[in-house]
């Protein structure tokens, strides 16, 4: 089964507005990143966060770790239509030796 | 230029024939990857390298090869093309340091669709 699971799996939104994306997984992790990708393009790194940090920020991006709960958010304040994409998480497993991305979140933001 | 490029962007090809997809980088990473991602699916892991001299297969090796020529260049054979292989395929790049894997830089993609 996936180790990092993405839901909801599509969100639909006006411009302005804030989204969330939220990530579990089911094993320990050294980091989590997130991805982007445009319709149909290579996916782009947006952000990674450490399994001994909590929070991470970068522009409009807050991301958020809780590794109790095995899970992970990622939250994009002030949307713009620009931001419509399909947004990954990949984990980093102890256990293993490369990253596992989910299934995504596809985000449409409205004009 | 693009630090990761893929050749052919596109390829339409029928059952049997051997195919083969070529990623080449200048970002000077020793570990390179194949991914294919099916529509509403995510990546799933083929085959990655973490040197030259050293191969693994990743969850889908099946009906797949691959040959890493060079520290820049990673190449992925499907040897009897068959329609459930018809996928985007993404070549990624990363460089390790100490125990934790940094980012990884993906190419733009080949879209594969075999008839």
């Amino acid at each position: 089964s996936q180790q990092g699971e993405e839901d909801p799996q599509a969100l639909s939104i006006q411009e302005g507005e804030n989204a969330t994306m939220n990530c579990s997984y089911k094993t320990s992790i050294n980091n989590l990143q997130w991805y982007r990708q445009n319709s149909g393009r290579g996916l782009v790194h947006l952000i990674l966060i450490r399994s001994n940090e909590r929070e991470k920020h970068s522009g409009r991006l807050r991301v958020t770790l809780d590794t109790s709960k095995k899970s992970s958010s990622l939250l994009i304040t002030a949307s713009r239509a620009a931001d419509t994409a399909s947004y990954f998480c990949a984990t980093d497993e102890t256990s293993g030796s490369r990253l596992t991305f989910g299934e995504g979140t596809q985000l449409t933001v409205n004009p | 230029d693009a630090d990761v490029t893929q050749t052919p962007r596109n390829r339409i090809t029928k059952t049997g024939k051997r195919i083969m997809l070529e990623c080449s980088q200048t970002k000077g990473h020793d570990r390179m990857y194949w991914y294919r991602q099916d529509p509403g699916l995510g990546l799933r892991l083929i085959y990655y390298s973490f040197d030259v001299k050293d191969i693994n297969k990743g969850e889908i090796s099946d009906g797949y090869s691959v040959s890493r020529q060079a520290q820049a260049k990673f190449s992925l054979s499907l040897e009897s093309a068959i329609p459930n292989q018809t996928a985007l395929y993404f070549c990624a790049t990363s460089d390790f340091k100490g125990a934790s894997y940094n980012e990884q830089f993906f190419g733009p993609g080949t879209r594969l669709t075999v008839l």
